[in-house]
């Protein structure tokens, strides 16, 4: 049981360019979030999901999207990646009524 | 929406003593405060939680207090031990009960130092 991982772990991106983070979970969680870790602010709800095949926007939706096709995988993209979204971004997973489990987060550095 | 704060923003105890770290919420309708706590370059991990019906909540040495008519939660560590180093992250939500109300905002972070 690996619990929540999360692929890559480091990432460095030049401005413009795309890429895809990927959540999975084992636990047959129903909800998945997506956050964004930056020093002095705590983490922010980027987007989350209550189940497949749906999805919402958190507190700092801009400049991400975001896909669940299968209830295990939740998807974070960049499009044209910013200096502003060098972060450190975690993934987490939680039945309705259940505790957030967090990944072990992916470090982006964006140049 | 839900606005956390949270004081301080570093503490150090010598080992031994107790911690307090307080967190106040804007939104009277939450009515779930989870604490995590995160290791140097580690995930949060969930160490405590309280939900609005209850007061208080203990866990060997870790307890939350909840006042909700002034709207703000504690945590309270005894016994500081070295392994309690880390930054503690307070977080309140409206959810537990209706359906997509899962939202967690979270604190800023304090970052407690305990010194041997």
């Amino acid at each position: 049981n690996a619990g929540v991982t999360q692929t890559p772990k480091f990432r460095v991106l030049k401005t413009g360019q795309s890429m895809t983070l990927l959540c999975a979970q084992d636990m047959n969680h129903e909800y998945m979030y997506w956050y964004r870790q930056d020093p002095g602010m705590g983490l922010r709800l980027i987007h989350y999901s209550v189940g497949e095949g749906t999805t919402a926007k958190g507190e700092v939706p801009d400049g991400y999207n975001v896909s669940r096709l299968k209830k295990q995988n939740f998807l974070l993209g960049l499009e044209s990646a910013a200096p502003s979204q060098t972060s450190v971004y975690f993934c987490a997973s939680s039945r309705p009524l259940g505790d957030q489990y967090f990944g072990p987060g992916t470090r982006l550095l964006v140049l | 929406g839900e606005n956390v704060e949270q004081h301080p923003s570093t503490l150090s105890v010598q080992e031994g003593d107790s911690a307090v770290i307080k967190c106040t919420y804007s939104d009277s309708a939450s009515n779930y405060f989870p604490w995590y706590k995160q290791e140097l370059g580690k995930r949060p991990q969930l160490i405590i939680d309280i939900r609005s019906n209850v007061g208080e909540k203990k866990d060997q040495r870790i307890a939350v207090t909840l006042n909700k008519t002034a709207k703000h939660f504690s945590l309270h560590i005894t016994e500081t031990q070295p392994e309690d180093s880390a930054v503690y992250f307070c977080a309140a939500s409206r959810g537990r009960a209706n359906f997509g109300n899962e939202k967690l905002t979270f604190g800023t972070g304090t970052r407690l130092t305990i010194i041997p």
